[in-house]
């Protein structure tokens, strides 16, 4: 079974620029998560999806952080303008459905801003 | 909010046990995750406790008590890749919201 795919492993931008990571669930997955991961802390949720609909979004920063799923398959997240504080790693998950089933996490992104 | 509480580091021998503690303060708790994270990689799944009592998976176990807000992971035998972090997430509200604590970095030593 394929796990959670996302790309890019590894970006280093410029404060100010922005930035898109992309995630693909495992198949058939319906619930989808993106966590930003500071060193040393545990993931802090962004976004919760359950299919295409948006299920938790109260800590994604709205001024800056976008995401969608449009078909209810694969995930962009976006930081438009990012700021130095966004260096982080950005998990995606999946899981079955949003309730008591474990969530696959993907490799995710280590981004770096400068 | 949710409020998580774990150890931020323990340290332990090769083949003995550990256990790693996680205290909560939430409201409408549905259940709770135990997660293993290696340097660099992603979280992989160990345990899911939703009714208080103890579960026990191989050389991994994990206890819930709802009413103290309390649980935690117990590791026997440790072996030298055991050296991870461990995440405790607990997952409240109907739409099943998870939140994980900061982890605890287990350092296995010979």
């Amino acid at each position: 079974e394929a796990g959670v795919a996302q790309s890019p492993r590894y970006k280093i931008i410029e404060k100010r620029q922005s930035v898109a990571f992309w995630c693909n669930p495992i198949s058939g997955h319906a619930t989808l998560y993106w966590y930003q991961q500071i060193l040393g802390q545990g993931p802090k949720l962004l976004i919760q999806f359950q299919n295409n609909g948006v299920v938790d979004d109260s800590q994604l920063p709205k001024d800056r952080f976008s995401a969608e799923r449009l078909k209810g398959v694969d995930s962009t997240l976006k930081i438009q303008p990012a700021k130095l504080e966004d260096s982080a790693v950005y998990l995606c998950a999946s899981s079955l459905v949003g309730g008591n089933t474990e969530a696959f996490f993907g490799q995710g992104t280590r981004l770096t801003v400068v | 909010g949710q409020n998580i509480d774990q150890p931020t580091e323990m340290t332990a021998t090769e083949g003995a046990i550990v256990q790693i503690n996680c205290t909560y303060q939430t409201s409408g708790f549905n259940g709770l995750f135990w997660y293993q994270q290696h340097a660099g990689e992603a979280p992989t799944f160990l345990s899911y406790n939703v009714l208080d009592g103890l579960e026990e998976k191989g050389r991994f176990s994990s206890f819930l008590s709802r009413s103290k807000g309390y649980s935690y992971l117990l590791l026997k035998e440790l072996q030298m890749k055991d050296s991870a972090s461990y995440l405790c997430a607990v997952q409240t509200g109907g739409s099943y919201i998870p939140t994980f604590g900061r982890g605890t970095s287990l350092i296995v030593h010979p």
